[in-house]
């Protein structure tokens, strides 16, 4: 199982732009990179996911170099409500199944007015 | 859609006790999840289900924990007896057949005081 690190906390000011790395040196060929957010007392919502290159949606982007051995998360323009911690998953549902996945402590973002 | 639902969304109760958590997946989903959330141990997946058939419980921490899927709209996860050490927030999710990786839908939890 691909083994995940990402920073405990980072700081930022609203309306920057915020990228939080994950390294993922042994990802397997058939995994997928997965990014949570969770906010205080409320359950963790499903960001984006994606396998290679870049996927964007409406919420952010993921940035995926081609070893794949890290992947970016980057929230554009952050307001003081992205302040959550955000977790980053790898695995592949379909041969480990999702007992081996873990949420790790993830990386809490403070956005600073 | 409502979203996964969760009863009670807080529940107290003392040592000894039965609880039961209550899980509704969102509509179309044939993967639920339950999970248990502390400050200590962090989230951890207790036991997953797929078509409503039980398919991974090792992460159920003891023989007082027990979760049923009688149909594709409702769960429960029961503990019996309840102690203080299973206080936390329990978190159902649920998914669709996809391919590849977690894509989870969490919902907004029951957290569980045991005295």
């Amino acid at each position: 199982l691909a083994k995940t690190t990402q920073p405990i906390s980072m700081d930022s000011y609203e309306g920057q732009e915020v990228n939080i790395t994950c390294s993922h040196n042994n990802i397997a060929t058939n995994d997928y990179i997965t990014w949570y957010q969770q906010f205080p007392s409320q359950g963790p919502r499903f960001i984006i996911q994606g396998y290679k290159t870049k996927v964007t949606n409406e919420v952010a982007s993921l940035f995926i170099p081609a070893d794949r051995k890290s992947s970016t998360l980057s929230l554009p323009r952050v307001s003081l409500s992205d302040t959550a911690v955000y977790y980053c998953l790898v695995g592949d549902r379909n041969s480990g199944g999702y007992q081996k996945v873990t949420f790790g402590t993830g990386t809490k973002l403070q956005v600073i007015p | 859609d409502a979203g996964v639902i969760q009863s009670p969304r807080h529940e107290v109760t003392e040592m000894g006790q039965e609880v039961t958590l209550r899980c509704k997946p969102i509509s179309g989903h044939d993967y639920l999840f339950w999970y248990r959330q502390t400050m200590m141990r962090g989230l951890e997946l207790l036991i997953y289900f797929n078509n409503n058939v039980p398919i991974d419980d090792s992460g159920m921490p003891e023989d007082r924990f027990s979760a049923k899927m009688p149909n594709a709209s409702f769960s429960t996860l029961k503990i019996q007896p309840s102690e203080p050490r299973d206080s936390a927030v329990y978190f159902c999710a649920s998914s669709r057949q996809v391919a590849g990786g977690y894509e989870q839908y969490f919902g907004p939890g029951t957290r569980l005081t045991v005295t």
